[in-house]
């Protein structure tokens, strides 16, 4: 699976929105990206995933460059309750292969 | 409510006493997995199952074992727990026919040997 890179932390106001990136620069043609977040301990929460259209649902938006070598979560209206670690992920779906692999993620932190 | 649930969420434990800790998923997911978390090292995988009987190792197997009799359940077993194990865990399930790793998780178990 391709290898992630994001912002350690970010802080962000509440009400605004939040815009997490990623890189992603070895992506591969197959492989999606995933979006989870994780609540203090928490068990992690799937957000969002894509392949190569943006992507919205009622959590959030999903931005993909054309080049899929970056991309962004963009939590429209953030609430104090958005505050978590946010990964990024890419796999390729196989049925019989392992699955996502978590990194170290993003801290978010919305501030009232 | 579609959901994985572990039991227990807490458990203080000593050394060497075996130990189990049950995993049940009501979304008829074909795929479960066990993670442990520590700090710094981020969620790591245990073991994983693609169906019934059918299991295989992660990233971190030792000192653990699993078992997938039905399809609902993949309990986490400590044979003989020792400190490092100390950590938290989590039971995620999917379903194969999405085409896609959207991976649904328990509440955690956090687990402390002494």
């Amino acid at each position: 699976d391709a290898k992630t890179t994001q912002p350690t932390s970010m802080d962000c106001a509440e009400g605004r929105a939040a815009n997490l990136p990623c890189n992603h620069s070895t992506i591969s043609g197959n492989e999606y990206v995933y979006w989870y977040r994780q609540i203090h301990s928490q068990g992690p929460q799937y957000i969002i995933h894509g392949l190569k259209n943006n992507e919205t649902n009622e959590m959030a938006s999903l931005i993909i460059t054309e080049d899929r070598k970056s991309s962004t979560l963009i939590l429209p209206h953030a609430t104090l309750r958005d505050t978590a670690v946010y990964y990024c992920i890419v796999s390729a779906y196989s049925g019989s292969a392992r699955q996502l692999t978590f990194g170290s993620g993003t801290q978010l932190t919305v501030l009232p | 409510e579609a959901q994985v649930t572990q039991n227990p969420r807490y458990l203080i434990t000593v050394t060497g006493k075996k130990l189990t800790v049950t995993c049940s998923q009501n979304m008829n997911h074909e795929y479960m997995s066990w993670y442990r978390q520590d700090p710094g090292l981020g969620l790591r995988q245990i073991y994983y199952s693609m169906n019934v009987e059918v299991t295989d190792k992660g990233d971190v197997p030792e000192g653990y074992k699993v078992s997938r009799k039905e399809k609902r359940n993949f309990p986490l077993i400590l044979e003989s727990p020792s400190p490092n194990q100390t950590s938290l865990y989590f039971c995620a399930s999917s379903s194969r026919g999405t085409g896609a790793n959207v991976l649904t998780f328990g509440a955690g178990s956090r687990l402390t040997v002494l």
